[in-house]
């Protein structure tokens, strides 16, 4: 398994501002993931981050929203820019060490836009 | 508390009993299944998982059932004790050219009542 964390692990924003959240995994794995749970909802797959070149995002998400880098095998950070209300949720972060493996989760940031 | 299962069903099982949350899932090509346990305020563990080979997975305390023909799982949770009071999401895998994608059902709140 892999011990992932995320910073923040909440915040309250205002609206129009933008938030960068970083993800960093113990040990190197091959794919990250950027997930969305708004309030009493599942979770929504936002983007993967793939490492030395551009995320792929989902339908309904776009890179200007959610700029998302991943500069090496062990760290990721997604943006929520241009906040507003609907952006309150929590954002989580994934990774699988190989293919064939379990994805494991941080503990997720939970956002508020007010 | 966080908002995680507020708008979720919910069974409520008698601490000792057995429980069973069901799962239907939507892609016939799915090839590899997990459940997941959320408690509040974190993110989510890895309960067990299922390769679509088979129809039966036994951990400690939990078994997964599979039936590919009506696409549907199930975790059955033996003797539930109050620390298995969470929200259980079924995810389901497939492999797309870009990477795993795993999309996540519903969830189910499970309240263990003392």
């Amino acid at each position: 398994s892999a011990v992932i964390s995320q910073k923040p692990s909440r915040d309250i924003c205002q609206r129009g501002t933008s938030l960068t959240i970083q993800c960093q995994v113990d040990s190197q794995v091959t794919m990250m993931f950027w997930y969305r749970q708004q309030p009493g909802q599942s979770l929504t797959l936002i983007a993967t981050a793939n490492q030395g070149s551009e995320a792929t995002y989902e339908s309904g998400f776009v890179i200007d929203k959610f700029p998302i880098s991943r500069p090496n095998l062990t760290f990721s950070t997604l943006t929520v820019s241009n906040m507003s209300p609907e952006d309150s949720s929590i954002y989580l972060c994934s990774a699988e060490k190989t293919v064939t493996d379990t994805q494991y989760f941080g503990p997720g940031t939970r956002l508020t836009v007010l | 508390g966080e908002s995680v299962g507020l708008h979720l069903p919910t069974l409520s099982v008698q601490e000792g009993d057995n429980s069973i949350i069901n799962c239907a899932y939507s892609n016939s090509a799915s090839d590899y299944f997990i459940w997941y346990k959320q408690e509040s305020g974190k993110g989510p563990q890895f309960i067990i998982d299922i390769r679509s080979n088979m129809d039966k997975r036994q951990g400690q305390r939990v078994t997964v059932l599979l039936n590919k023909t009506v696409k549907h799982l199930s975790l059955q949770i033996a003797a539930t004790q109050p620390g298995d009071s969470a929200v259980y999401f079924c995810a389901e895998n497939w492999r797309a050219a870009a990477g795993n994608k795993l999309t996540f059902g519903g969830g189910t709140r499970v309240l263990v009542k003392p």
